[in-house]
């Protein structure tokens, strides 16, 4: 069975610094990664997401991840982070074999003004 | 923005009620899912559905039971709620595979048994 992990649970960054949260799948086969938000009373939303080709892909509000097949890994990252990005993020994954679409645990994200 | 409803938003209800949990969508989707969030933690997979009359169990096991007899409505039944059913519930919906797009989420409901 496929798993997401991501080993950040709780976050704290000061404004205009650097973001970079590790997700790991297990899985063996081609799969479709997402990085899912959601902001504080609102539902979940897709920042960006990856099926094929370039393997660094740029999502909303300046977010980007890179997919690197030999880590199983999708990592987010952000150059400068805003108070506004304070979310809680979500790394999810599917297969082309049964379309589940498993998550993580989540990363609660909390930016200092 | 994603046109996918839940009803209701929230629901306090007592134990050994029975409850259907409402999800909707415009978008025309084949492929429906619901998952079970408690504050802090994973969203668990409990039903999902490829189209009309296809249901299947999710990777948590849950109490609840799904149909899945029109294409945008997906609803989620408890026969009896118990206090160990009070969590979030997000209903999602995408297109086949072959299209191979994301999920969209509606705004959850969070249910209380008390």
């Amino acid at each position: 069975a496929q798993s997401v992990s991501q080993h950040n649970h709780h976050v704290i960054l000061s404004e205009a610094a650097s973001l970079e949260l590790g997700c790991n799948y297990s899985y063996g086969g081609t799969v479709n990664l997402f990085w899912y938000v959601q902001y504080p009373g609102q539902h979940l939303q897709l920042l960006l997401k990856y099926f094929s080709g370039d393997p660094l892909v740029k999502g909303i509000k300046g977010f980007e991840a890179e997919f690197i097949k030999s880590k199983f890994s999708f990592n987010l990252r952000k150059p400068s982070v805003q108070w506004s990005d304070t979310a809680e993020y979500f790394c999810a994954v599917n297969n082309n074999r049964d379309d589940k679409i498993i998550f993580g645990k989540g990363t609660r994200l909390h930016i200092l003004p | 923005e994603a046109d996918i409803y839940q009803t209701p938003r929230y629901l306090v209800i007592g134990t050994g009620k029975k409850i259907t949990l409402e999800c909707s969508q415009t978008m025309g989707h084949d492929k429906m899912y619901w998952y079970q969030q408690d504050p802090g933690m994973e969203l668990h997979l409990i039903h999902y559905s490829y189209g009309v009359n296809s249901t299947e169990k999710g990777d948590l096991s849950s109490e609840s039971t799904v149909s899945r007899i029109r294409t945008e409505h997906f609803p989620l039944t408890l026969e009896s709620a118990r206090p160990s059913h009070t969590s979030q519930y997000l209903c999602a919906s995408s297109e086949s595979s072959a299209a191979r797009t994301e999920a969209f989420f509606g705004q959850g409901t969070r249910l209380t048994v008390v």
